[in-house]
């Protein structure tokens, strides 16, 4: 089945650095990919939707930014933490969307620790 | 705005017993309804994707079922494994746009 590989899986920084999170599809091209944050015994929330080639779509309340999200490839999209703080310690995980000729089924990514220090 | 509701939030029961875990959506205009399994500090593995014009998917030992009227779904496990330990989250997309709106997770034990 269709792969989606997330990189880091853990990750730890200092307060006011930024940090990269990649999502790569492995083996399909995802012209959408999603964002998501998950914060303890918490539910996921969509924080944007990137599309590829084209600006990000952030949801309300989430600083465009704070969150940069590149998606400069059909298989890549990347997400920056910029200033990060205690608060941004959380679990991120993506998810990318295949083409309609899939059904358009959506594949998630192992998730992404983030430990802000 | 479609808000999805878990309950109950946890459930612990002794091995063997056939559970049920219900979620609940306040939009019907749903593009479809679909389970996830979450083990702790891991991704998403999707278990069951009913689409909006049908009323109930199986896959083994699981059985999702919805009823856009009401605005519901149930997870029905039958014979439970402590293997089946783990957060289940339910979703409803409003539309095709991949867009998941994540209800908060029922996070189920059983005891061996």
């Amino acid at each position: 089945g269709a792969v989606v590989s997330q990189h880091p899986s853990r990750v730890i920084c200092k307060s006011g650095t930024s940090v990269k999170i990649e999502c790569r599809s492995l083996d399909f091209q995802a012209t959408t990919m999603f964002w998501y944050r998950q914060f303890p015994k918490q539910s996921l929330m969509l924080m944007a939707t990137s599309n590829e080639g084209s600006k990000a779509t952030y949801e309300q309340g989430v600083e465009k930014d704070k969150f940069l999200i590149n998606h400069a490839s059909l298989t890549l999209s990347t997400l920056t933490v910029t200033s990060a703080h205690p608060e941004d310690s959380s679990f991120y995980i993506c998810s990318a969307r295949g083409a309609a000729n899939s059904g358009n089924t959506i594949y998630f990514g192992e998730g992404s620790w983030l430990t802000v220090v | 705005k479609q808000e999805v509701t878990q309950i109950p939030a946890a459930l612990s029961v002794p091995e063997g017993e056939n559970l049920v875990l219900n979620c609940s959506f306040t939009d019907s205009a749903i593009y479809n309804l679909q389970w996830f399994r979450q083990d702790p500090g891991k991704g998403l593995t999707s278990l069951l994707l009913i689409q909006s014009s049908q009323r109930e998917q199986t896959s083994g030992r699981l059985n999702a079922s919805l009823d856009k009227s009401s605005g519901r779904s149930t997870l029905y496990i039958a014979a439970s494994q402590p293997g089946d330990s783990a957060t289940y989250l339910c979703a409803a997309p409003p539309s095709n746009t991949g867009k998941l709106i994540f209800g908060q997770g029922t996070t189920l034990q059983v005891k061996p």
